[in-house]
């Protein structure tokens, strides 16, 4: 079946830190991959997509690439702050079910400081 | 503003009873879940719709029912509500093709 791992947390890390939060997945074909992000009593916001191999997705200084032979899309940014902080949510949408719903990694609590 | 829109953001709820949590959208998106969030878990499916009147099961659907009778409104009905189902439940819709979902700011549900 479909499923995403993602790294547990808490990352606690100082401003200006370079972050990596890592992300797995199970799937079949090639599904669209998603990064979302919520801030403490905020629903969830779109950060980023990948809709195939190769394909990087950017926003706000965080990147992650769509790795089809380690089928992983691991989340980075150069330097993070503390505005940052926040639950970080790996996600995927299967191949081809374009009506299925988001399956979702289970969230990294991400904690900067200053 | 275009979005989600979620109501009630706070429920109590006294364990057997049931209500209706809300959640409606003008985008006219086909597409429309429903999840609840709980620590450590992540956000689980409970419903979801590919349009009016089409609703499927997710991963988690026991003791909640839905219905989808126009494409904005997608209520989640707790038919006999229970303390496990103390979580925050948010409803998120889509519109195809390769773009993400779009989340209501959510509804925090306590039963005792």
């Amino acid at each position: 079946g479909n499923s995403v791992t993602q790294m547990e947390g808490p990352v606690t890390l100082s401003e200006e830190a370079f972050l990596t939060i890592n992300c797995t997945y199970t799937a079949t074909g090639y599904p669209s991959l998603f990064w979302y992000v919520q801030y403490p009593g905020e629903g969830l916001q779109l950060l980023l997509k990948a809709t195939k191999a190769d394909d990087k997705g950017s926003n706000k200084g965080f990147e992650a690439t769509y790795r089809k032979e380690t089928t992983s899309f691991h989340l980075e940014k150069g330097s993070v702050q503390v505005s940052d902080s926040a639950v970080y949510f790996c996600a995927l949408r299967p191949f081809n079910q374009a009506g299925t719903a988001l399956i979702f990694g289970k969230g990294t609590t991400l904690s900067v400081s200053s | 503003n275009a979005g989600v829109t979620q109501t009630p953001k706070f429920q109590v709820l006294k364990t057997g009873q049931s209500m209706t949590l809300q959640c409606a959208q003008d985008m006219n998106h086909e597409y429309m879940s429903w999840y609840r969030q709980d620590p450590g878990m992540g956000l689980r499916l409970i419903h979801y719709s590919v349009g009016a009147g089409i609703t499927d099961q997710g991963e988690v659907p026991n003791g909640y029912n839905v219905s989808r009778s126009t494409t904005e409104d997608f209520p989640l009905r707790l038919l006999s509500a229970a303390p496990s189902q103390t979580s925050v439940y948010f409803c998120a819709s889509f519109s195809g093709g390769a773009y993400g979902y779009t989340f209501g700011s959510g509804t925090r549900l306590t039963v005792v």
